[in-house]
């Protein structure tokens, strides 16, 4: 099974940061990844799929990037509604797996 | 507009069986994979299998094969997850999620919104 090892598991910013989420994979998955943001109480959200598109409706300040086994999610400059937890999922092997998920906090 | 929509939380007890549910509308319910997410309290997600509802083709991660069932009946466009011995462990919010194509390796596109399944002693 391929392992998805996503960095850090928390953290906390402040509104207007740039933040940036890492998840590596123990082995190549093409561009096969999408990021997922859950709220407390909700159902997880699509942000990205194919490691850079974002979904319909999925602010500009929302961004993917990487290749091969690194990949980034980053959010230019952070707004109140982006405080939740982000999660990486690879579905390039069979089980797809999710990253441990990264909790993004107000400072 | 796609949309899923899960059955009622559900308390069991430990022993008992329990079958919820996924009713999928906006879209042709039998050529889409559905996928099962397990999300433990406190914890983060775990992919569970799914089902192509058009000829119930099963998946499973390995982590959960022999311990649920899923299927899925396409005349009511809906798919199910079930337990036939529930443990305290299998306490846990379970998301359905609709796969993005008819290819069983796609992104989860559409979610429903959660069914938490409480089991005690």
């Amino acid at each position: 099974d391929i392992q998805m090892t996503q960095s850090p598991s928390s953290l906390s910013a402040s509104v207007g940061d740039r933040v940036t989420i890492t998840c590596r994979a123990s082995q190549g998955i093409r561009n096969d990844l999408g990021w997922y943001q859950q709220k407390p109480g909700k159902a997880p959200k699509r942000l990205i799929f194919a490691v850079s598109s974002l979904d319909s409706g999925v602010p500009s300040r929302f961004s993917g990037s990487g290749s091969g086994t690194e990949f980034t999610l980053t959010i230019s400059s952070l707004q109140p509604e982006d405080f939740a937890t982000y999660y990486c999922l690879q579905h390039n092997v069979f089980p797809p797996a999710f990253g441990g998920g990264t909790k993004v906090e107000i400072k | 507009e796609v949309q899923l929509v899960q059955s009622g939380a559900e308390v069991k007890k430990t022993g008992e069986s329990l079958k919820i549910s996924c009713k999928g509308s906006g879209y042709s319910f039998s050529n889409y994979w559905i996928g099962w997410v397990r999300q433990m309290p406190g914890k983060g997600l775990e992919w569970m299998g799914i089902i192509y509802p058009g000829d119930s083709e099963t998946k499973y991660s390995p982590s959960f094969q022999g311990q649920v069932t899923i299927s899925a009946d396409k005349s009511i466009s809906t798919a199910y997850l079930q337990w036939s011995t529930l443990k305290a462990s299998d306490t846990a919010i379970y998301y359905c999620a609709r796969l993005y194509s008819g290819y069983y390796l796609s992104h989860l596109q559409y979610w429903g919104q959660g069914t938490l399944v409480t089991v005690s002693s």
